[in-house]
């Protein structure tokens, strides 16, 4: 399975812009980088995913790498609600085999 | 319904019995995913249907752990002679159609398993 390295934890302020990094340097040419988020105590959501271009909705936007080895979550005005692990995945578009791997995932800490 | 039921939400059970852990999945979602999830973890994949048919397992740990779909529906994760490392949360999960990569997952509450 291909995999995503992501960090442990990252902390941001409160209103303020979080860019949430993950590498996935075995990307094959038909993975979908998706993204996921688990608030506390709840099961894991989904806020994004894209293929080659940059994504925008109304949760977050999503920026690919030219060489798709790497992405990043954008989360433009950081809430306390948006305090969650945040999972990046990728997803394989072309043999149809659909096991969904989860890593650990980035903690995300925002401070008032 | 509207979203991913499972239940029952909390079971407690003594080492050695059997559990039956159910998740009804969003009408007309055809494939469905069972993953365990320990404190402070990821969700641990463990396996998932299309329609009745189980697609893959190979995440299951060992053979006390089964799952079964029969209808295509409603599907039941089943450990047996449970011991206290099963203690865990367990969480069903459904999308649409697995063959397109861009399908959203949709998880429900999960079930808790403590063993004693």
């Amino acid at each position: 399975d291909a995999k995503t390295t992501q960090p442990n934890s990252m902390e941001s302020n409160e209103e303020e812009p979080v860019h949430l990094p993950c590498n996935h340097s075995t990307i094959s040419g038909t993975d979908y980088i998706h993204w996921y988020r688990q608030l506390p105590s709840q099961g894991p959501e989904y806020v994004i995913h894209g293929l080659t271009s940059n994504v925008n909705n109304r949760m977050a936007s999503l920026a690919i790498a030219e060489d798709r080895k790497s992405s990043t979550l954008i989360l433009h005005r950081a809430t306390l609600r948006d305090a969650a692990v945040y999972y990046c995945i990728l997803r394989d578009g072309s043999n149809r085999d659909d096991k969904i791997i989860f890593g650990k995932g980035t903690r995300l800490h925002i401070l008032p | 319904g509207a979203g991913v039921s499972q239940s029952p939400r909390y079971k407690v059970t003594k080492r050695g019995q059997d559990v039956a852990l159910r998740c009804d999945p969003i009408s007309g979602h055809v494939s469905l995913y069972w993953y365990r999830q320990a404190l402070g973890q990821g969700p641990e994949f463990l396996t998932y249907f299309n329609y009745e048919a189980q697609q893959d397992k190979s995440g299951l740990p060992n053979d006390r752990f089964s799952a079964e779909r029969p209808e295509g529906s409603i599907s039941t994760l089943t450990i047996q002679r449970t011991e206290q490392r099963d203690s865990a949360m367990y969480r069903c999960a459904s999308s649409p159609f697995s063959g397109f990569p861009g399908n959203t997952i949709y998880f429900g509450e999960g079930s808790w398993l403590t063993v004693v």
